[in-house]
């Protein structure tokens, strides 16, 4: 049983170019979270998805950020238009259930870097 | 507003020694749960130890226990026999009703040969 995973572990773009990270859950688990890690700091909680639903994205930046989670597919962070200061690690969880009584898996995280 | 405070950036313990990480929180909600991540420099983020608010007993994973004082709203990390392995980041959240967790800003663990 394949744990989360997450691709690409490393990803460089330059500024102005989009970013897309990819977060397959484990099986069976349909709940996804992501985290942002900015440099010497804990993680950050940006969104929280269901299949076909953003459940609360009250960690998203307004702009340039989006998230999915289709009904078949990997849950995608799409960064728009990326500038220097979205250079963090990205970490996805997933969850069977709403992560209270489950607890969480967590992927290895996507290093972004951006030049 | 919900808050994980670690107050130390930095600790050093002899290996094989007992080391304590802190970790304090504050939140309204009457039902919470409480974890510890490690993150080695490789990384990843590997769990460590859940507590539940409503968890009469302390919460113990192997080496790896939980001194969880709900009146101090305190959740520290007890390593025990540290190893050189032990060697990483810590990090201490708190899972809020919205089943998203809020973490603190680590503490480095170094373990001395």
């Amino acid at each position: 049983n394949a744990g989360v995973m997450q691709n690409p572990r490393h990803l460089v773009r330059r500024r102005g170019q989009e970013a897309r990270l990819r977060c397959s859950p484990m099986k069976g688990h349909s709940h996804v979270y992501w985290y942002r890690q900015l440099p010497e700091e804990g993680l950050k909680f940006m969104v929280y998805l269901q299949k076909e639903n953003i459940i609360d994205e009250s960690g998203m930046p307004k702009e340039r950020f989006s998230a999915e989670f289709p009904k078949e597919g990997p849950s995608i962070l799409r960064i728009q238009q990326v500038v220097r200061g979205d250079s963090a690690a990205y970490f996805c969880a997933s969850s069977p259930g709403p992560a209270t009584n489950y607890g969480y898996t967590f992927g290895s995280g996507t290093r972004l870097t951006v030049v | 507003a919900q808050k994980i405070t670690q107050t130390q950036p930095g600790m050093f313990v002899q290996e094989k020694e007992a080391v304590t990480l802190d970790c304090t929180y504050d939140t309204s909600d009457p039902s919470y749960g409480l974890f510890w991540y490690k993150q080695p420099s490789s990384g990843e983020m590997i769990f460590l130890i859940y507590q539940g608010s409503y968890d009469q007993q302390n919460a113990t994973e192997g080496r790896y226990s939980l001194n969880f004082q709900k009146a101090r709203k305190s959740a520290n990390l007890v390593i025990s026999a540290s190893q050189l392995g032990d060697s990483a980041m810590y990090f201490c959240a708190m899972e809020n009703q919205g089943g998203k967790l809020i973490f603190g800003q680590g503490t480095e663990l170094s373990v001395k040969p």
